[in-house]
């Protein structure tokens, strides 16, 4: 069974770092690509990129490209978001996904994380 | 970034009823739309991809067509277990990007 099980809710405040988790099981975790979302609270869902822990290839979207860090340890079958100086802005809900590839290049997601609630407070 | 747009935002149905959701890409993304549902406090569940194929364990009320710009999702007799919102995602291009969301609630 395909799982994939993020790290507990954070409570941070402004100008902290911050790196949550996502462990993938029941699958060969370097074969397919795993990315982030974000859920902003009452708000809809926003891609923020992708890596494939194969090769640690990575694919961010512009809009976070430079705000957060994706990578992964495939040793341990885990890949992580992390920020190193966190905003309110940043308060949120995280989803982690896997995703298959349809055809080279093109990757959905198909299962998905718990989800990682992230508070940033002063 | 291409731009995903669903209609309505909103909708009121009851148990029963025959649903569907329109997503419109601002161009063509081929048949590289995916929909997804979220429940309150859930994480999203994948419902289908390329446009018209099920993930595993979808049932076939839910159904998908179209291609190129215009897609729908239309589920067949609404149960009291999909009131939620769904989301379309083009995944074409990069960055990916979601619609805006249709919450379908209990008239």
């Amino acid at each position: 069974e395909v799982q994939l099980v993020q790290s507990g809710a954070e409570v941070k405040k402004p100008g902290e770092s911050l790196k949550i988790s996502c462990k993938g099981s029941g699958y060969s975790f370097t074969s397919y690509w795993i990315g982030w979302v974000r859920q902003m609270p009452g708000k809809g869902l926003e891609w923020m990129g992708i890596i494939y822990p194969g090769d640690s290839d990575i694919r961010y979207s512009p809009s976070f490209q430079g705000q957060v860090t994706i990578s992964a340890d495939k040793s341990i079958s885990t890949a992580y978001l992390q920020w190193s100086s966190l905003k309110a802005s940043d308060t949120a809900m995280y989803y982690c996904a896997r995703h298959t590839t349809i055809v080279p290049g093109k990757m959905v997601e198909d299962y998905w994380g718990q989800g990682t609630l992230v508070t940033v407070s002063s | 970034d291409i731009q995903m747009t669903q209609s309505p935002s909103s909708l009121s149905a009851s148990v029963g009823d025959r649903v569907t959701i329109t997503c419109r890409a601002s161009q063509g993304i081929s048949n590289y739309l995916a929909w997804f549902q979220q429940k309150p406090g859930k994480a999203p569940r994948s419902l289908i991809y390329i446009a018209s194929s099920l993930q595993s364990g979808v049932p076939s009320k839910f159904s998908g067509s179209g291609s190129g710009t215009d897609f729908t999702l239309t589920i067949s007799s609404l149960q009291p277990e999909d009131f939620a919102t769904y989301y379309c995602q083009q995944y074409n291009s990069y960055p990916h990007t979601f619609g805006g969301g249709t919450k379908v609630e209990i008239k």
